[in-house]
């Protein structure tokens, strides 16, 4: 069965430090992957999306960057974090179908 | 316009009662529809999927699509506590995107 991973859980960052966030999934191959960002009381924002290796596509411009160096392995960077980082980041994944699979989630804080 | 709008509730419920949950998406191209389930502070969970016109049913949950007005609802038979939470009604057009709804609160009251 596939899984999907994404750490850390929970993450207090000063203003102006850089940023960090893996996510992994295990048990599929080529899988499309996806960063979300939730702010409280909102709805989900698509931040970026892979449907392959190196092949990263941005929805919405701001202070952070995606990678996919291996096919299964997504990671959300930041050289300089905002306040208006903070926010619940989560990693997606789907095969194809548009049926997709959250991680646990990381809840970042900008102080 | 907002791509996918929901009743931002909240919606209370009795325990056993029906809850019953909306959802209007903008674009006529969509093709996939997806329901979640987000408990307070964890991610979310897909509960439910549907891609033709009619209903869907899984256990306690019945799924509605109506393309022709753009609709999109989510039945919960028989309420319980254990179904308090916020419900995302997502919709998959042809390109990656999944585009959210806010979400709907429900509580059902014991």
């Amino acid at each position: 069965s596939q899984t999907i991973h994404q750490w850390p859980a929970t993450l207090v960052q000063p203003v102006g430090s850089p940023l960090s966030l893996e996510c992994t999934v295990e048990g599929t191959s080529n899988p499309n992957l996806y960063w979300y960002r939730q702010a409280a009381g909102r709805g989900l924002q698509l931040l970026f999306y892979s449907v392959g290796i190196g092949q990263i596509s941005s929805e919405v411009p701001q202070n952070l960057s995606a990678s996919r160096p291996q096919d299964r392995q997504f990671i959300l960077s930041s050289k300089k974090l905002l306040l208006s980082d903070s926010g619940f980041y989560l990693c997606a994944w789907d095969s194809g179908t548009r049926r997709a699979f959250f991680g646990q989630g990381t809840r970042l804080t900008v102080v | 316009q907002k791509e996918v709008e929901q009743n931002s509730g909240p919606l209370s419920v009795p325990e056993g009662a029906i809850a019953s949950l909306n959802c209007t998406y903008s674009d006529r191209g969509s093709q996939s529809f997806f329901w979640y389930r987000q408990y307070s502070g964890k991610s979310p969970e897909l509960i439910m999927s549907i891609y033709s016109n009619g209903d869907k049913e899984d256990g306690r949950f019945t799924a509605q699509l109506n393309k022709a007005s753009q609709y999109v609802s989510l039945l919960i038979r028989d309420s319980q506590p254990s179904d308090s939470a916020t419900y995302l009604c997502a919709v998959a057009n042809n390109d990656y995107k999944l585009s959210f709804g806010a979400g709907t609160t429900v509580t059902v009251r014991a």
